[in-house]
């Protein structure tokens, strides 16, 4: 069975501090590794997506990937009250279901004022 | 404008009642797949298609029939709902190897 772990949290954290969100996963064969962001009673959106080891930027976020560790992170600089939302992290599902994702059960974070 | 719509967006039937979740996508993507998301399991995969007249099982399929005649359609029937159906149902469709883009989804009540 293919896993992908998420501490659900929540995580907590002041306005302008860093948040760091973790994720695991089990297959070693999952080549791309996806964010998405769902506010309560929303559908979930895409912030990031990450296929190479290292780190990629795209404004105040920051995926980071360790395939060897098997483990992808998600880094909210500058955080704000409005990041605050469900987390989900979703791998897919290797070489021969590169198309299908598997999600993590997400992580809430919490962004106080 | 181009997107993933769903309808309805809130449904609320009776047990053993025959429903259909409609969803339609305007990017001509060739992936199409239901999820449905239920506290304390997260995104489940119910269902996915890669093609038109292509579909598959995904994780939790029991109680559930796709079908796919057109690119841009892949509507989901419960042939006969159960308590246990009650969820939020998402949509969503990608190319492959392409990040997969969710429509508003369903709110489904099964009473």
């Amino acid at each position: 069975q293919k896993e992908v772990e998420q501490n659900s949290g929540p995580l907590s954290v002041p306005e302008g501090a860093i948040a760091s969100l973790n994720c695991t996963y089990s297959d070693r064969g999952s080549q791309s590794f996806f964010w998405y962001r769902q506010y309560s009673g929303k559908s979930p959106e895409l912030i990031m997506f990450i296929y190479s080891n290292g780190d990629k930027e795209d404004g105040r976020f920051t995926a980071q990937l360790n395939k060897a560790s098997q483990y992808v992170s998600l880094l909210i600089r500058d955080s704000q009250p409005s990041d605050s939302a469900t987390y989900l992290c979703a791998v897919n599902g290797g070489p021969d279901s590169s198309y299908k994702l598997i999600f993590g059960s997400g992580t809430r974070l919490l962004v106080r004022p | 404008d181009a997107g993933i719509t769903q309808s309805p967006r809130y449904k609320i039937t009776e047990t053993g009642r025959q429903v259909t979740l409609m969803c339609h996508q305007t990017w001509s993507h060739s992936y199409m797949f239901w999820y449905r998301q239920d506290l304390g399991h997260g995104l489940r995969l119910i269902y996915y298609s890669a093609a038109a007249d292509i579909t598959d099982k995904g994780e939790v399929p029991d109680g559930y029939v796709v079908s796919r005649s057109k690119t841009e359609n892949f509507p989901l029937t419960l042939e006969s709902a159960t308590r246990s159906q009650t969820s939020v149902y998402f949509c969503a469709s990608s190319d492959r190897d392409l990040p997969q883009h969710f429509g508003d989804g369903t709110r489904l009540s099964i009473l």
